[in-house]
């Protein structure tokens, strides 16, 4: 089976551009969910979707957006990027409590 | 503020070793407490995950300990490898779509 499933893989961008990651989530998975992770620290909440609804949000501006699809694939899209955005976003999905994370998007922020 | 506090933020162990990882959490609401393992450049993977209403699991060399009226928990991994070099994080979530808080994160370093 596959996993959860991230594209692209590594990203650059320069400031004030907008940018959108997308994520496969495993067979069966209904909740996908989105994390930041800066260099060297642990991974910080930013969406949970189920069946294509919000269900969470972290700590994160309004330049930060997610959408579920039908298929429960889900993209994230940041606008007006800035430097502080440059980190590893996770895609992950969840069966119940159990979170599997994807490789993630290094996005370059320039 | 940090929800889920994790300690310590390195260590060394020699092959063959034991090597534990502490977690302590303040929100009594927690009720799953999943550890993952991340390497360079990928995404973290999960190892083992405990509830509260359990005081241990084991599943190959790793073991999850929790002590739920000290409101923490522990990973113990067992006959270290260096294979096992990796960061390692503690996390805590409250219900069944609960967003996971994570610990800052432990780099194991297992010399041979």
């Amino acid at each position: 089976d596959a996993g959860v499933t991230q594209s692209p893989t590594h990203l650059i961008k320069t400031r004030g551009q907008q940018v959108t990651l997308r994520c496969s989530p495993i067979s069966g998975h209904k909740s996908v969910s989105w994390y930041q992770q800066v260099l060297g620290q642990g991974p910080q909440f930013i969406f949970q979707y189920y069946e294509k609804e919000e269900r969470g949000r972290g700590n994160f501006p309004d330049r930060f957006s997610a959408r579920q699809f039908p298929n429960y694939s889900s993209e994230l899209n940041v606008n007006a990027l800035l430097l502080g955005d440059s980190a590893l976003y996770l895609c992950a999905s969840s069966l119940g409590a159990a979170t599997f994370f994807g490789q993630g998007t290094r996005l370059t922020v320039v | 503020q940090q929800q889920v506090k994790q300690s310590p933020q390195s260590l060394i162990v020699q092959k063959g070793g034991i090597s534990i990882i502490n977690c302590a959490y303040e929100n009594t609401a927690f009720d799953y407490f999943p550890w993952y393992q991340q390497f360079p450049g990928k995404g973290p993977a999960l190892l083992i995950a405990i509830r509260p209403d359990v005081s241990e699991k084991k599943e190959g060399r790793f073991t999850i300990s929790f002590n739920k009226s000290a409101k923490q928990f522990s990973l113990h991994i067992m006959d270290s490898q260096p294979g096992d070099s990796a960061t390692y994080f503690c996390a805590a979530s409250t219900g069944s779509w609960g967003k996971l808080q994570f610990g800052a994160g432990t780099q194991v370093v297992v010399t041979p």
